[in-house]
């Protein structure tokens, strides 16, 4: 079975501290991706990537950046957390970029 | 610009039941369509994945159908169970998107 293992389930931080959300998959996937959830809102991209090193902006890139540095490994990193980023964060991860999506546990952050 | 659309938002079942779980879809240029299981406070489990080419997919007691030209696909499952209480969401690959689209999902409880 493909795991994509989101390293923390929950985290709590203030306003200004810089945030890293780790993602790993054991499957040799080549995508990875990274999603917010919000009530109300759905499912919505911030990034994603194609191969190591390689990253696309999704529909709402701003406040975040990505590191991929090794194929297993996805980053989200928010630069200086701020109140309207508290939300829950999924990992994705797919073989082809067509293809099955799978999920990791998810993270929900808080930024107080 | 890609819409989907999960009606009802929320559904509540006896035990046993066999149930429909709808998603509409405004572009029908999609590559493939994926049904989600999401319990509260975790991830997305993936459910089907239904290929353009193909007309549903099953698995265990539950099948997924999908007709692209009318914009939709359901998700019948058999023989409800309590434990299938979960949201259950959707998401389409658009090719000229690139990308998933998901709907906001629906919300079953499967009363014992």
């Amino acid at each position: 079975d493909v795991k994509v293992t989101q390293s923390s389930r929950y985290l709590v931080k203030r306003t200004g501290e810089k945030v890293f959300l780790e993602c790993v998959q054991d499957m040799d996937h080549e995508n990875m991706f990274w999603y917010r959830q919000d009530p109300g809102l759905g499912l919505r991209l911030i990034y994603f990537s194609y191969d190591v090193k390689m990253k696309e902006k999704g529909d709402i890139p701003e406040g975040y950046s990505v590191s991929r540095e090794k194929k297993e490994r996805f980053s989200l990193i928010l630069e200086s957390a701020s109140t309207n980023q508290t939300s829950m964060y999924l990992c994705a991860s797919s073989k082809v970029v067509i293809g099955e999506l799978f999920f990791g546990e998810g993270s929900r952050l808080t930024v107080l | 610009k890609q819409e989907v659309t999960q009606i009802p938002a929320a559904l509540s079942v006896p035990e046993g039941e066999n149930l429909v779980l709808n998603c509409s879809f405004t572009d029908s240029a999609i590559y493939n369509l994926q049904w989600f299981r999401q319990d509260p406070g975790k991830g997305l489990t993936s459910l089907l994945l239904i290929q353009s080419s193909q007309r549903e997919q099953t698995s265990g007691r539950l099948n997924a159908s999908l007709d692209k030209s009318s914009g939709r696909s359901t998700l019948y499952i058999a023989a409800s169970q309590p434990g299938d209480s979960a949201t259950y969401l959707c998401a389409v690959y658009n090719t000229n998107a690139g990308k998933s689209t998901f709907g906001d999902g629906t919300t079953l409880t499967v009363k014992p």
